[in-house]
This record gives C-alpha cells, sequence and structure tokens, in this order.
C-alpha cells in the first residue's frame, strides 16, 4: 500500500495547457506538501497545507493553486504552463507541521514543450 | 526560507570505505534531516538531528550537528554499492519551512 501517491508521474503538455497533479496520502497525517525539483535537483518547497489550511506560500506564481479537499488530498492546479514549469513536482507529507520526517511520493515529472 | 547546502557535490568511493558528506545552513533551525534519493524516486528519510543534539546513529549512518557553525554532516559507514543515490540535508525552521539543496551524488564503486 502506497504510503503517499501521486498521479500522473508522467505529463507531456503544450505551453498554455492548464494541467493538475494529484496528491493522497494514507498516512493519517495532517500536513502535506508540495515541493519542485529542477533539472539541477535543487528541491524547493512551493506550499504547505495543515489540515486543509494554507501555512506554507513560497513565491510561487500565482498560476499554480493548490487545493486541499481534506486531510488526506493536496492537489496542484497549474494555469497557462510556461517552459520554466518543467520539473519533477513531488508531493510529501508529514505527521504534523514540524514534527519532523517528510514522507514523499514518487514524484510527477511534468514536460512543458 | 532555510536552505541547505550540501559539500560535496560529488563523490565516488570504493565498496567498503566510509562516505561523508557536509551540509551547511544559514539561521536557527528547529531540526536538520537527510534525506536519500535514488535515480528516479522520490526522497526517502535517513534521520532527523534536533537543534539541541549533537550526534546521532543509526545503522551505518552517523550524523552530527554543530549549531554554532550551522553545519552538519552526514557519514556513511563500510558503504554498498546500493548507497549510491543522492543525499540531501534539509534544516528546518520552528514553522516548518525548509528547502533542500541541490544533494550530494554518491557513488559507490564495487
Amino acid at each position: 500500500d502506497t504510503a503517499v501517491s501521486q498521479t500522473p508521474k508522467y505529463l507531456v503538455t503544450q505551453m498554455g495547457n492548464d494541467k493538475s497533479i494529484k496528491c493522497e496520502q494514507n498516512l493519517g497525517h495532517d500536513t502535506m506538501y508540495w515541493y519542485k525539483q529542477d533539472s539541477k535537483k535543487f528541491l524547493k518547497i512551493m506550499f504547505s497545507y495543515n489540515n486543509k489550511e494554507l501555512i506554507i506560500n513560497e513565491t510561487v506564481p500565482n498560476r499554480f493553486s493548490p487545493k486541499s479537499p481534506d486531510k488526506a488530498h493536496l492537489n496542484l492546479h497549474i494555469n497557462s504552463l510556461e517552459l520554466g514549469d518543467s520539473a519533477v513536482y513531488f508531493c510529501a507529507s508529514s505527521l504534523r507541521t514540524n514534527t519532523g520526517e517528510l514522507f514523499f511520493g514518487e514524484g510527477s515529472r511534468l514536460t512543458v514543450l | 526560507s532555510q536552505q541547505g547546502e550540501e559539500d560535496p557535490q560529488a563523490l565516488s568511493i570504493q565498496e567498503g570505505e566510509n562516505a561523508t558528506m557536509n551540509c551547511s545552513y544559514k539561521t536557527s533551525i528547529n531540526n536538520l534531516q537527510w534525506y536519500r534519493q535514488n535515480s528516479g524516486r522520490g526522497l526517502v528519510h535517513l534521520i532527523l538531528i534536533r537543534s539541541n543534539e549533537r550526534e546521532k546513529h543509526s545503522g551505518r549512518l552517523r550524523v552530527t550537528l554543530d549549531t554554532s557553525k550551522k553545519s552538519s554532516s552526514l557519514l556513511i559507514t563500510a558503504s554498498r554499492a546500493a548507497d549510491t543515490a543522492s543525499y540531501f540535508c534539509a534544516p528546518f525552521t520552528n514553522a516548518g519551512k525548509s528547502t533542500f539543496g541541490d544533494g550530494t551524488t554518491l557513488t559507490v564503486k564495487p
């Protein structure tokens, strides 16, 4: 049983399109995150939700909109995709904010052509 | 947000040797964590050290933390080919923020 699962694993799309990545965790954790890993492996936090409430919103273009329908799900919607959005997006969860260990999904590789 | 910076960027050793990776950060932390990432996979948590701890062990892993120098090190003893991966440090603030660095790529040759 996968603890943190994200779909799709691969996404190839044209510039200007809108796309979504979904994430679900079955660990009963309160906090979920989205990270972006660029081609140089640099991994940067984008958003964090605790019990469906946004608690971290780093400097991310407002074309990126996270949505948390419940504490087990955190989806990422991206409007008007740009070439620079190509990256691997990782979802993660932790028991609570500040409690340590993050559990990561396997990543969603987005390629914008 | 807080960012860890790993050093060296790449490390290549023979099986059985020890591997040491370093991490530096800039501001106060609540804890610092180390993660491993195999190629094409998600990150896996290895060990967490709190700001009031100086050293921690887990199996073949030994982590040290020097908050006065804002640095940490990860030692992998008796390395194996399966340890080949990228290793990231993540310093966490009290607000739960962290940004990982670009990692140390470790290659262990059989």
